[in-house]
């Protein structure tokens, strides 16, 4: 099946400073990809929609400023989280579409971030 | 809108069945299921299409109700590797968006 990369696969960082986030499709491309953020506990939420060659989708209530996401190729998508605080701490994960006309999405391993 | 799932929590011994449920308020374009292990990501279970359709692979199953607004995943003869946190998910034909239901948490004892 398909594969579908995030590094780093924890981060911890003191309030204040940027963490950049990568989610890599490694067996196929990827037009789309979605960032997806996970509290303890609660479910998957949809943060926004990454398209390469554009700008990003965000869902309502995700400030676009905070949550930089850049989709620079066809296997590559950046989430950068700036100016982090704890509250920001959470479980990130990515996923994209294989393309393989079953709408199905892989998820990557996810990124768990940590704010001091 | 986010689906809505049924029980919110499963505690089953080895062997027994398990039926999770998921209703939405209108019309879905597709159910995908997923199985989440702590700290780990969702895994990808089965997505259903069409309204009637029915899916399964060794023992889990999933129905998709003929007006395509509710979902049911069936396991049965539950293994200890069943446990985890169960999701159902509402796909978009446009976006290709995923909204996660709240989850079902399920719990297999020896």
């Amino acid at each position: 099946g398909a594969v579908v990369s995030q590094h780093p696969s924890w981060v911890i960082c003191k309030s204040g400073t940027s963490v950049k986030i990568e989610c890599r499709s490694l067996d196929f491309q990827a037009t789309t990809m979605f960032w997806y953020r996970q509290f303890p506990k609660q479910s998957l939420m949809l943060m926004a929609t990454s398209n390469e060659g554009s700008k990003a989708t965000y869902e309502q209530g995700v400030e676009k400023d905070k949550f930089l996401i850049n989709h620079a190729s066809l296997t590559l998508s950046t989430l950068t989280v700036t100016s982090a605080h704890p509250e920001d701490s959470s479980f990130y994960i990515c996923s994209a579409n294989s393309g393989s006309g079953a709408d199905t999405q892989y998820f990557g391993p996810g990124t768990r971030l940590t704010v001091l | 809108q986010q689906p809505v799932q049924s029980p919110q929590a499963v505690i089953l011994r080895e062997g027994e069945d398990a039926v999770i449920n998921c209703s939405s308020s209108k019309a879905l374009y597709s159910v995908h299921w997923y199985r989440q292990k702590h700290g780990e990501a969702p895994v990808f279970l089965m997505i259903l299409l069409k309204g009637g359709e029915q899916k399964g692979h060794e023992k889990i199953s999933a129905s998709f109700n003929e007006k395509k607004q509710q979902s049911s995943l069936y396991l049965t003869a539950s293994q200890l590797s069943y446990s985890g946190t169960y999701f159902c998910v509402a796909g978009s034909s446009n976006t290709g968006k995923l909204i996660f239901g709240q989850g079902t948490t399920l719990q297999v004892k020896p």
